[in-house]
């Protein structure tokens, strides 16, 4: 069975710039959950998508926002983009809302000039 | 909110030796999750563990969640070169969604 997809794997964008990052769970899996990775840090959540409803977001501002399709797959939409921006996303998937572990995406390399 | 801190922020050991990482959290956990990230690659899933007291083993890999369900520790035995990367708990409790610690960075000299 193929693991998560992401997709791009790296994205160069500039200051004020608008990015879409896309995700593909594993077959089976109904929860899509995305994180933030600052070089040096461990993954910070951003949104939890279980069913297509939103079941969590983190302290991130207005600026980011995610949704998840009938088939599973999800966007996370960031705008104006900030220099601190710069980050890998990762997204993840399990099988059902809590208690599950999660299984990451290779992630998506940003990069704000 | 809900923070989880691990100890030793980096650890250098010579091959064969044991390591050991700690994880303790701010809060009560229902449950806290164990991931291996390799250099340049994305975070693995290790171990769950749910029950106060429980310990898991993996090989050389042993689990141990506290009884009182905030802490938490993985011991590697006899180290070899394959152990290299980065070790995060990931502590889920109350509202709160997966929390990440900030990771232990073992590198492991032949």
């Amino acid at each position: 069975d193929a693991g998560v997809t992401q997709s791009p794997t790296h994205l160069i964008k500039t200051r004020g710039q608008q990015v879409t990052l896309r995700c593909s769970p594993i077959s089976g899996h109904k929860s899509v959950s995305w994180y933030q990775q600052v070089l040096g840090q461990g993954p910070q959540f951003i949104f939890q998508y279980y069913e297509k409803e939103e079941r969590g977001r983190g302290n991130f501002p207005d600026r980011f926002s995610a949704r998840q399709f009938p088939n599973y797959s999800s966007e996370l939409n960031v705008n104006a983009l900030l220099l601190g921006d710069s980050a890998l996303y990762l997204c993840a998937s399990s099988l059902r809302d809590g208690l599950t572990p999660l299984f990451f995406g290779p992630g998506t390399r940003l990069t704000v000039l | 909110g809900q923070q989880v801190m691990q100890i030793p922020q980096y650890q250098h050991v010579q091959e064969g030796e044991d390591f050991t990482t700690y994880c303790n959290s701010s809060t009560t956990l229902s449950n806290i999750q164990w991931y291996k990230q390799r250099p340049g690659g994305h975070p693995v899933f290790l171990i769950q563990l749910v029950k106060s007291g429980e310990v898991k083993k993996q090989k050389r890999l042993t689990f141990q969640f506290g009884e009182a369900k905030k802490n938490s520790s993985l011991h590697i035995t006899a180290t070899q070169t394959t152990d290299v990367g980065t070790y995060f708990c990931a502590g889920e409790g109350g509202s709160e969604k997966l929390v990440f610690g900030k990771g232990t960075k073992l590198t492991v000299n032949p």
